[in-house]
């Protein structure tokens, strides 16, 4: 059975702290596909990054890097230097191939950067 | 790119009223769109997939006849919640999926959901 886990529900630091949120995640496909959304108190759900499970190369964006390791079966995501404009829920998701593009979402992580 | 237009972003009904809320892809088609139901402090509950041309694909324990969903072209779905109730008052989101030929890399892009409170 597929399923996401995050087991972080929140986590609270101060500006230019570093934080990693945690994500695990469990599937029987070989090929499956991992998400990073974020939410603002706005609502709009804003995509910041897709791995696929063939591609385990860690990315860096600007202050957001993601850490894959399919040993683990984790998928997390570190800020670094975070800033108040980070507060936000952040969802890891998952989606297997050959299941229409479907998302299977966990339960999300609120982060709250305080100044 | 890859932008998604939801509306109305928040309704204010009085019970038994219908509601419709309208999800454009802009600047992208979508075959595939999906609607989503996000309680308070919650996680996003997948209702239903909308293939367009198609009937929608419900989520089990969702109510077809309660939420009707049309995705009538390339760029444009609809839900309709009927009948609505206050136990549906809720925060709906509606995402678009890209393609891998479109070069959107077969990602959900969403929309800025509808707050809906019925009375």
């Amino acid at each position: 059975a597929q399923k996401v886990t995050q087991a972080q529900t929140e986590i609270s630091v101060v500006e230019k702290e570093d934080v990693t949120l945690d994500c695990v995640y469990e599937t029987r496909d070989t090929t499956y596909y991992l998400f990073w959304y974020k939410q603002p108190p706005s609502g709009e759900l804003v995509f910041l990054i897709r791995r696929n499970s063939f591609d385990e190369q860690n990315e860096i964006s600007g202050r957001y890097s993601w850490n894959f390791q399919k040993s683990t079966s984790s998928f997390n995501f570190t800020i670094t230097a975070s800033q108040v404009v980070d507060s936000a829920v952040y969802f890891c998701a998952l989606s297997e191939a050959g299941q229409g593009g479907k998302l299977i979402f966990g339960q999300g992580t609120e982060l709250s950067v305080k100044p | 790119g890859a932008v998604v237009s939801q509306h109305p972003s928040r309704v204010i009904c009085k019970s038994g009223t219908s509601v419709k809320i309208e999800c454009r892809s802009l600047d992208f088609q979508a075959t595939t769109m999906f609607w989503y139901r996000q309680f308070p402090k919650q996680s996003l509950m997948l209702m239903a997939t909308s293939n367009e041309g198609s009937k929608a694909t419900y989520e089990q324990g969702v109510e077809k006849d309660k939420f009707l969903i049309n995705h009538a072209s390339l760029t444009l779905s609809t839900l309709t919640v009927t009948s609505a109730h206050p136990e549906d008052s809720s925060f709906y989101i509606c995402s678009a999926r890209g393609s891998e030929r479109g070069g959107l890399g077969n990602i959900q892009y969403f929309g800025a959901g509808t707050r809906l409170s019925v009375l």
